[in-house]
């Protein structure tokens, strides 16, 4: 069965790029990673989606090393509305989701 | 616009009582999940569904029901709702398993 493991949490300061790694030992072999923001009291909006190498769009880049046992969430330059918590998702090879614990990103200015 | 639409935002309730969660979307998606969010175990996924009826567990189904009789609609039903389901409750649908999620706003419910 798939696992994701995150961080639980992370401070970092307005105008610093903040990554977060995310482990997937188990991740199946056609299945994509996705990370997505939550807000308190609000459903998972969706940040950028990956299969192999290096992913960017206008808010994050997505890392992704050959052996897609983990992923890295870069948001560069964040500012204090990122603060929320981040949540990395892969397949388990069936259809299934899996989502990781998430990971709390304080930003301070 | 396109949008995950959830019903009740709050219920409280009593142990026992049976109650429906409705969830529709306007988008013509064929992936469809329903997810938990407990404080410290991020969100676990009760069911899903690949197409109308066509429906399958995630990784914590006991206790829930769900339905897939229209694309659109896919409501989470708690037959007989106990304490330990007092929780975040979040609808999500995707165009396919492995595309976007867009996710509703949301149910809390309490179960007393």
């Amino acid at each position: 069965l798939a696992k994701t493991t995150q961080p639980i949490s992370m401070d970092s300061y307005e105008g610093q790029e903040v990554n977060i790694t995310c482990s997937h030992n188990n991740i199946a072999t056609n299945d994509y990673i996705t990370w997505y923001q939550q807000f308190p009291s609000q459903g998972p909006r969706f940040i950028i989606q990956g299969y192999k190498t290096k992913v960017t769009n206008e808010v994050a880049s997505l890392f992704i090393p050959a052996d897609r046992k983990s992923s890295t969430l870069s948001l560069p330059r964040v500012s204090l509305s990122d603060t929320a918590v981040y949540y990395c998702l892969v397949g388990d090879g069936t259809d299934k989701l899996i989502f990781g614990t998430g990971t709390r990103l304080q930003v301070f200015p | 616009e396109a949008q995950v639409t959830q019903n009740p935002r709050y219920l409280i309730t009593v142990t026992g009582k049976k109650l429906t969660v409705t969830c529709s979307q306007n988008m013509n998606h064929e992936y469809m999940s329903w997810y938990r969010q407990d404080p410290g175990l991020g969100l676990r996924q009760i069911y899903y569904s690949m197409n109308v009826e066509v429906t399958d567990k995630g990784d914590v189904p006991e206790g829930y029901k769900v339905s897939r009789k229209e694309k659109r609609n896919f409501p989470l039903i708690l037959e007989s709702p106990s304490p330990n389901q007092t929780s975040l409750y979040f609808c999500a649908s995707s165009l396919q398993v492995n595309e976007k999620l867009f996710f509703g706003s949301g149910t809390q419910l309490s179960v007393l």
